[in-house]
C-alpha cells in the first residue's frame, strides 16, 4: 500500500540554505495534508498542514505547498537550522474536512534531513 | 504545552502474554488514537475511538487486540496473546474536535519474545 509516498529516503543541506521535501499521494479522496518531523526516541511532532482547499500554508520557516492536479506536496524549510535534523514523514487523510469526524492517517516512510552546520 | 504521555517507554513480554498499553491523552481532545511503527516500516493507523466506542479500525487491529478508556483520563491498548510479529513501536494520538492535527506521545516499543 503505497498511497503516500516520499522517495527521498534522505536528504543533506547546508545550514542556512533552503530544504524542500517531497511527497506524492495517490488517492484522490485526500483533503488534508499534514507534515510531522520525528527525533529518535520520540513520537512524531506536528509542524504544519494544509487542506485541499488551499495550494500553500506558511509558518515561519516551513512553507507546505500542494499541487492538487499533481497529487504532489512539498515542505520547504527556510533557512535550514542543524536542529532540524530529524526524519520528516508526510501524512495524508480523507476526511480532514468533514466537520468534526475522527480520521485515520496514511504516512509515508519518511525522509531523513541532515542539516550540516 | 499539553502532552500525550505513555506509559511504560518500553515493554518486553514473551510470546502469548497479554500486555495492555497505557495513554493519557491531552485532556480536552475527543479523539484518541492508536498507531505503530515496525521497525524501518511506516507509521500505520490501528484504531481510532470516539464517544466510547471505536470509529474505525484496521486489518490489523483483529481479536487480538482492544481498547478502552476507563475514567475520564486513560486510554488503553490492549493484546491480548502477543506475537513475535507484534513486536514495534505503539503510538497514542488524540486531537481535538474538528479537522485539527494529531498530536503523539513518544510511544511504547513492544518487543515479544
Amino acid at each position: 500500500d503505497q498511497q503516500v509516498k516520499q522517495n527521498s529516503p534522505s536528504l543533506s543541506v547546508q545550514e542556512g540554505r533552503i530544504s524542500i521535501l517531497n511527497c506524492d499521494y495517490t488517492n484522490s479522496m485526500f483533503d488534508y495534508f499534514l507534515w510531522y518531523k520525528k527525533y529518535p526516541a520520540e513520537g512524531p511532532t506536528f509542524l504544519i498542514s494544509i487542506s485541499s482547499i488551499k495550494d500553500k500554508n506558511e509558518d515561519g520557516r516551513f512553507t507546505v505547498f500542494l499541487n492538487k492536479s499533481a497529487k504532489h506536496l512539498s515542505l520547504h524549510i527556510v533557512p535550514s537550522q542543524p536542529g532540524d535534523s530529524a526524519v520528516y514523514f508526510c501524512a495524508a487523510s480523507a476526511r480532514g474536512y468533514s466537520g468534526g469526524s475522527n480520521y485515520k492517517l496514511t504516512f509515508g516512510k519518511g525522509t531523513l534531513l541532515t542539516v550540516n552546520p | 504545552e499539553p502532552e500525550v504521555t505513555q506509559t511504560p517507554s518500553h515493554q518486553v513480554t514473551q510470546m502469548g502474554q497479554e500486555v495492555i498499553l497505557r495513554c493519557v491523552p491531552i485532556s480536552n481532545h475527543l479523539y484518541f488514537y492508536w498507531y505503530r511503527q515496525i521497525l524501518g516500516q511506516k507509521v500505520e493507523f490501528l484504531v481510532s475511538f470516539y464517544n466510547n466506542e471505536i470509529s474505525e479500525k484496521s486489518e490489523i487491529f483483529d481479536d487480538q487486540f482492544s481498547v478502552e478508556r476507563p475514567d475520564g483520563s486513560n486510554f488503553t491498548l490492549k493484546i491480548r496473546s502477543t506475537k513475535l510479529e507484534d513486536s514495534a513501536m505503539y503510538f497514542c494520538a488524540s486531537h481535538r474536535a474538528g479537522p485539527s492535527p494529531l498530536h503523539f506521545g513518544n510511544g511504547t516499543r513492544l518487543t515479544v519474545t
